[in-house]
Order: C-alpha cells, then sequence, then structure tokens
C-alpha cells in the first residue's frame, strides 16, 4: 500500500521554465511533508519542507505548495538550471517516521 | 564535517555469507534508520531506532538485523543475504522532533551499493 505517490517517474523540463514535481498522499494523519534532492552516488539531501497548518512554503527558486483537502503537494522550481537535474522524493510523516514517494526524475534541458 | 559515514559503499556477496554494513554519525542525533532504494519502489525503510538500545521494525525488516549499541553508530546486519536483498541501502539519521512544527530532517549517508549473488 503506496501511502505516498508520485506518478510521473520523470520529467523534462527547458533550462529556465517552471519545472513542477507532484507528490499525492492517501494518509490523513500525516501532517508534515518534505521534499528531498537526489544526485547519482550520492545520497538524498533535504530540500525544503511544509507543515499541515501552512499551504505553501518558500525558499529562493523552489515553493511548496500543499493541498489538504486533496491530500497533494507539488514542488515548483523556478526558474530551472542544470544542477536541478536529480531525482525528487517527495515524504510525509505523523511523527518520527517519514514514508517517501517513489521519486521523479527530473532533467534540465539546457 | 557534520556527516553520516556509511561502509561498505559497494560489496558483492554470495549468498548466505553474513555481512555487515556500519553507519556512523557524528552529530549527537537521536534518531537513526536504515532504507533500502529498489527500482520502482522509492526508499522503503528496514528498520529505526529512537535512541540507544530502542529499535523498531520499518516496513520491509524480513532478514535483517540491527542495533543501537552507542548513539552514534547504527550497523545493519544481514545473517544469511540472499539475491532479493541486491539493493542500494542508506543510513539516516536526525534529531528526534514531531509533530506539525518539525519533523525528522533526515541527514543521509553516500550509500552501499550490495549485490548478492
Amino acid at each position: 500500500d503506496q501511502q505516498v505517490k508520485q506518478n510521473s517517474p520523470s520529467l523534462s523540463v527547458q533550462e529556465g521554465r517552471i519545472s513542477i514535481l507532484n507528490c499525492d498522499y492517501t494518509n490523513s494523519m500525516f501532517d508534515y511533508f518534505l521534499w528531498y534532492k537526489k544526485y547519482p552516488a550520492e545520497g538524498p539531501t533535504f530540500l525544503i519542507s511544509i507543515s499541515s497548518i501552512k499551504d505553501k512554503n518558500e525558499d529562493g527558486r523552489f515553493t511548496v505548495f500543499l493541498n489538504k483537502s486533496a491530500k497533494h503537494l507539488s514542488l515548483h522550481i523556478v526558474p530551472s538550471q542544470p544542477g536541478d537535474s536529480a531525482v525528487y522524493f517527495c515524504a510525509a510523516s505523523p511523527n518520527e517516521k517519514l514514508t517517501f514517494g517513489t521519486g521523479t526524475r527530473l532533467t534540465i534541458i539546457p | 564535517e557534520a556527516q553520516v559515514t556509511q561502509n561498505p559503499r559497494y560489496l558483492i556477496t554470495v549468498t548466505g555469507k553474513k555481512l555487515t554494513v556500519t553507519c556512523s554519525q557524528n552529530m549527537n542525533h537521536e534518531y537513526m534508520s536504515w532504507y533500502r532504494q529498489d527500482p520502482g519502489l522509492g526508499l522503503r525503510q528496514i528498520y529505526y531506532s529512537m535512541n540507544v538500545e530502542v529499535t523498531d521494525k520499518g516496513d520491509v525488516p524480513e532478514g535483517y538485523k540491527v542495533s543501537r549499541k552507542e548513539k552514534r553508530n547504527f550497523p545493519l546486519i544481514l545473517e544469511s543475504p540472499s539475491p532479493n536483498q541486491t539493493s542500494l541501502y542508506f543510513c539516516a539519521s536526525s534529531l528526534l522532533q514531531t509533530g506539525p512544527l518539525g519533523a525528522n530532517v533526515l541527514t543521509f549517508g553516500a550509500g552501499s551499493r550490495l549485490t548478492v549473488l
């Protein structure tokens, strides 16, 4: 039972455009959501998070939106840069345990 | 430098030969966890520990053991590895925070790629 789903395994975006990565969840007990970024041969690194008491959180070029009624969150990257090419995992948490999605491979085309 | 260190980074072994993947963190984190990453399945939690001598099963614990005798170390033990344990393994650690004002922001190691023949 996949409680956190990333339905797009891959996404290609032109450099300078907006990248939108999506994530859906099923467990209404999740109250904190995170995005991690992973480069090849490295461990995932934390990117941005949002708590369930907010619907938007920004950090530079990265913005995460949370729609609790739809159980959906999205990560917007604007403008997209070549260094953003990586695998992105969303994760959700009701407590100390994080549940991860399957990941989306983002490729930025120069 | 704050980090999580895993060893070995790469290992090829044979079915049934016991192996241990070590994990050490230097951030005084209470929480440590092991994940495996497989194509199409994302990161799945194997075991986690909220403090010394406190460990619990994650989503896919079968075939694995862990121990937490010291705060900084959290080794993953495969007593009798099988080919279905061929995977990329990540150790991670964090401070222990829960609830809508914070959650585990995990720091991950670089990964250990294990192949069981």
